[in-house]
């Protein structure tokens, strides 16, 4: 069975500051892995997605994440947090044959001034 | 390219009543996903249809959720009758189903239920 851990429900740091939001998964085959972002009151939209080709993984404004296979993990970075980004950020994991979604809890990202 | 669209964006109705939220996906999408979020949860899969056929209805609750798709466009979801517990934001989705773009999904802006 597939399954991701966000560590940390609530994340807050200032603007300008590395963003860093951890997500570890478990699965019995090569997976896929997601973040997608999720503004108040809209949609999730994704950010990046990994698909065994490059381990870091660039997405939209200015995320990226890194699969680390040995750590099982897939954690989400931004060198500079901007207000914008505050938000409610997913980790998903599919099975590469398959166009199911496990998403984890979530983690809120709260940016300071 | 339109988007996934949903209506309507807000519902409050009272335990027992019967409460419906439509769907239209991204043209030519095969795959719709009706999901459930409650606060402060990842959304939960409750439907996956594949064209106007159900692959998935594992998790939705039979006695009181249905779910169609006509001719394999657009979809509809009923609950009847509504739980408090029911109270989250239905959330639709499609995906190409195939292809490159076979894991992506893209979600419209969901319908948020208050039960009462």
């Amino acid at each position: 069975a597939q399954s991701v851990t966000q560590l940390g429900s609530h994340v807050s740091v200032s603007e300008g500051a590395l963003v860093l939001l951890r997500c570890n998964y478990s699965s019995s085959v090569p997976p896929y892995l997601f973040w997608y972002v999720q503004y108040p009151n809209q949609g999730l939209q994704l950010l990046l997605k990994y698909t065994s080709a490059a381990t870091l993984v660039k997405g939209i404004n200015g995320f990226e994440a890194e699969f680390k296979k040995s750590e099982t993990s897939f954690h989400l970075t931004k060198p500079s947090a901007h207000m914008s980004d505050a938000a409610e950020y997913f980790c998903a994991v599919s099975r590469e044959r398959d166009d199911k979604i496990i998403f984890g809890k979530g983690t809120r990202l709260h940016i300071l001034p | 390219e339109a988007g996934v669209a949903q209506s309507p964006r807000y519902k409050i109705i009272e335990k027992r009543q019967s409460v419906a939220f439509w769907c239209n996906p991204i043209s030519g999408h095969a795959t719709l996903y009706w999901y459930q979020q409650i606060l402060g949860q990842g959304p939960k899969l409750l439907i996956q249809f594949q064209n106007n056929g159900v692959v998935d209805d594992s998790q939705l609750p039979k006695d009181r959720f249905s779910a169609e798709r006509l001719k394999g466009v657009d979809s509809t979801l009923k609950i009847q009758p509504a739980k408090l517990e029911d109270s989250a934001v239905y959330l639709c989705a499609s995906s190409p189903g195939v292809g490159a773009a076979k894991n992506i999904q893209y979600f419209g802006a969901g319908t948020r239920l208050s039960v009462l």
